[in-house]
């Protein structure tokens, strides 16, 4: 596609219960991220995926949380027993490469709210 | 570890001022730094970057920013501020080894004033 796609672009969910998040990232790229950007708390890196290498999960809060990714490209973002401390936009960006001096690209973000 | 430093949660500027938003940053290796921008309910967009090529790099839509080493400064300016460069501005870093992903500072902002 033309750009990273992230869906849903809102979610509501009660307390306690699973989300999926989805990723699509530009064709060709490699590179993967996820990164979370709640109030007090500014972009936080989440998951790295790089080609069909182990994902660097060092940014996982917890482990509620887990994200796979399939066949090089779609991602997708599991939160498991919500709580409202999840609340929070979800990005997702692809970059062409891994190497730290290539452009990330972003998608619009998942807004997910736990009540 | 890498880090980053915005000073200034909030900049407001008149229509036509100068704009300096600043950065710091915390690297024990050749950074690279990012200038990204973030309309409301948008992803985030990269305005400049700087890889070690020139220290003075120009992005889009007039801003521009200076990598300073001896500061451990990468400042991003406008000469005249914009109605539509209201937006929130995120500097970042990232180099080569290790975790390969940005490291985020806490952003700055801006309001233009008419």
């Amino acid at each position: 596609g033309a750009g990273v796609s992230q869906s849903p672009s809102n979610k509501v969910t009660e307390k306690g219960k699973d989300v999926e998040l989805r990723c699509d990232p530009i064709s060709g790229h490699t590179a993967l991220y996820w990164y979370r950007q709640s109030l007090g708390q500014g972009l936080e890196f989440l998951i790295y995926f790089q080609g069909n290498s182990a994902p660097d999960k060092s940014g996982l809060p917890s482990d509620r949380f887990s994200a796979e990714r399939t066949g090089g490209s779609v991602s997708t973002l599991t939160i498991q027993r919500t709580q409202q401390e999840d609340s929070a936009v979800y990005l997702c960006a692809s970059s062409l490469s891994g190497a730290g001096n290539t452009e990330a690209f972003f998608g619009q973000g998942t807004r997910l709210t736990v009540v | 570890a890498q880090s980053v430093t915005q000073l200034g949660s909030h900049v407001s500027v008149s229509e036509g001022a100068l704009v300096l938003l600043r950065c710091n940053y915390s690297s024990s290796v050749p950074p690279y730094l990012f200038w990204y921008v973030q309309y409301p309910n948008q992803g985030l967009q990269l305005l400049l970057k700087y890889t070690s090529a020139a220290t003075l790099v120009k992005g889009i839509n007039g801003f521009e920013a200076e990598f300073k080493k001896s500061e451990t400064s990468f400042h991003l300016t406008k000469p005249s501020a914009h109605m539509s460069d209201a937006a929130e501005y995120f500097c970042a870093v990232s180099d080569d080894t290790g975790r390969r992903a940005l490291t985020f500072g806490s952003g700055t902002r801006l309001q233009v004033q008419p």
